[in-house]
């Protein structure tokens, strides 16, 4: 089956713009979670949906945001972007827990540059 | 505080040495995950553990489990310049997931 999809692959934006990201999860999967990697900072928990619900949310300022399509799509959005959201961001999607365990499922990620 | 530690922080070495990183944690949980992740892609899931003294091998990887559920080892033999990368442990108690500091590998041809 086809596995977790991230669009698009990179992209260069200018300090002050917003900016959309799209992820797609394997089917089946209702929860997808996001991730800021920056070198040196590891992965960063931005937020995670389920069933188009917030369930949880890292510490991340309110310019950073999400939402979950009944389809299980997820977008996450920043806006007034700054030089220092410049990362790779991860989407990963799981079944959620399954008898105690899960297993998250990663994108290729999209590299954002913020210019 | 970081939920799970990864040591080392950093390691390169000569290609058909043998190495262990470790994935510590003071927590209890019911599942622990290893992922690789090479530059610019996402983390590729690895193994999960479950059992405590629980040992799965992946050709030259061993993942280890410790008895009491807070920590984990993974040992590779004869690293190949394909392991280079970067390794993570994570857990997910409660279906959110927390990852490690990560072990960036280096195997030198």
């Amino acid at each position: 089956k086809a596995g977790v999809t991230q669009t698009p692959r990179y992209l260069i934006k200018t300090r002050g713009q917003q900016v959309t990201l799209s992820c797609s999860p394997i089917s089946g999967h209702r929860s997808v979670s996001w991730y800021q990697q920056t070198p040196g900072q590891g992965l960063q928990f931005l937020f995670e949906y389920f069933s188009e619900t917030q369930r949880n949310k890292g510490n991340f300022p309110g310019r950073f945001s999400g939402r979950q399509f009944s389809n299980s799509r997820s977008e996450m959005n920043v806006s007034t972007l700054e030089l220092g959201d410049s990362a790779l961001y991860l989407c990963a999607s799981s079944l959620g827990l399954v008898q105690g365990r899960t297993e998250a499922f990663f994108g290729q990620g999209t590299r954002l540059t913020v210019v | 505080t970081q939920l799970l530690e990864q040591s080392p922080q950093f390691l390169s070495i000569q290609e058909g040495e043998n190495l262990t990183v470790y994935c510590n944690s003071s927590s209890v949980f019911s599942s622990l995950q290893w992922y690789r992740q090479e530059p610019g892609e996402g983390p590729v899931l690895l193994v999960t553990v479950v059992t405590g003294g629980e040992v799965k091998k992946l050709k030259r990887l061993t993942f280890q489990f410790g008895d009491a559920r807070k920590d984990s080892s993974l040992h590779i033999t004869a690293a190949q310049p394909g392991d280079t990368g970067l390794y993570l442990c994570a857990v997910a108690p409660g279906g959110q997931f927390y990852f490690g500091t990560g072990t960036s590998l280096t195997v030198i041809p």
